[in-house]
């Protein structure tokens, strides 16, 4: 299968930061990224659906302002998590895909500690 | 998107089958249904994707009966490294954006 790559795999980061989380996908050009949050013992939240060249859609109850996506190429999406708080702390998770019709891919994951 | 329901937990034995149900009653015509599996602190891993009857590859099977509105991912023989979360999805395989929306997923227990 596909690889989809996210860096860093975990980060801890001061309060009123921002961190930024990048999603890449190795061996293949994703004109759609998915990013993800999951809290402990809960399941995948959709934040955001980006698809390369144009902004992202967000689910509701997602802060853009606060959770900032770019998809400035087709195997590289970033998520940026400004002023951060200690509630933000999470799993973040990106997924893409090829182009339609194609199964989506996850990268590993990152652990956002904000203290 | 077709909600879809699984039982919360599951328990079994190494080397028995196991087979997860998920209901997805108001599931669309366009739709196909899609098995993820979760380990804790890593990204989702693809099983399976049927669409009806049965799909099998080597890890996995689906049966899918013929109204669609419920399917079964059975894994033959698991092992403890089969226990994780399991997440059937079910939408369109592309759709205008294809979201993938997560259920509350099945977690697999397997015993020794």
């Amino acid at each position: 299968g596909a690889v989809v790559s996210q860096h860093p795999s975990w980060v801890i980061c001061k309060s009123g930061t921002s961190v930024k989380i990048e999603c890449r996908s190795l061996d293949f050009q994703a004109t759609t990224m998915f990013w993800y949050r999951q809290f402990p013992k809960q399941s995948l939240m959709l934040m955001a659906t980006s698809n390369e060249g144009s902004k992202a859609t967000y689910e509701q109850g997602v802060e853009k302002d606060k959770f900032l996506i770019n998809h400035a190429s087709l195997t590289l999406s970033t998520l940026t998590v400004t002023s951060a708080h200690p509630e933000d702390s999470s799993f973040y998770i990106c997924s893409a895909r090829r182009a339609l019709n194609t199964e989506a891919f996850f990268g590993q994951g990152t652990r956002l500690t904000v203290v | 998107l077709a909600k879809t329901t699984q039982p919360i937990s599951m328990d079994s034995y190494e080397g028995q089958e196991v087979n997860i149900t998920c209901s997805h009653n108001n599931i669309a015509t366009n739709d196909y249904i899609t098995w993820y599996q979760q380990f804790p602190s890593q990204g989702p891993r693809f099983i399976i994707q049927g669409y009806k009857t049965k799909v099998t590859n080597e890890v996995a099977s689906l049966f899918i009966p013929a109204d669609r509105k419920s399917s079964t991912l059975s894994l033959p023989r698991v092992s403890l490294s089969d226990t994780a979360v399991y997440y059937c999805l079910v939408g369109e395989y592309g759709g205008s954006q294809g979201n993938l929306i997560f259920g509350k997923g099945t977690k697999l227990s397997v015993k020794p």
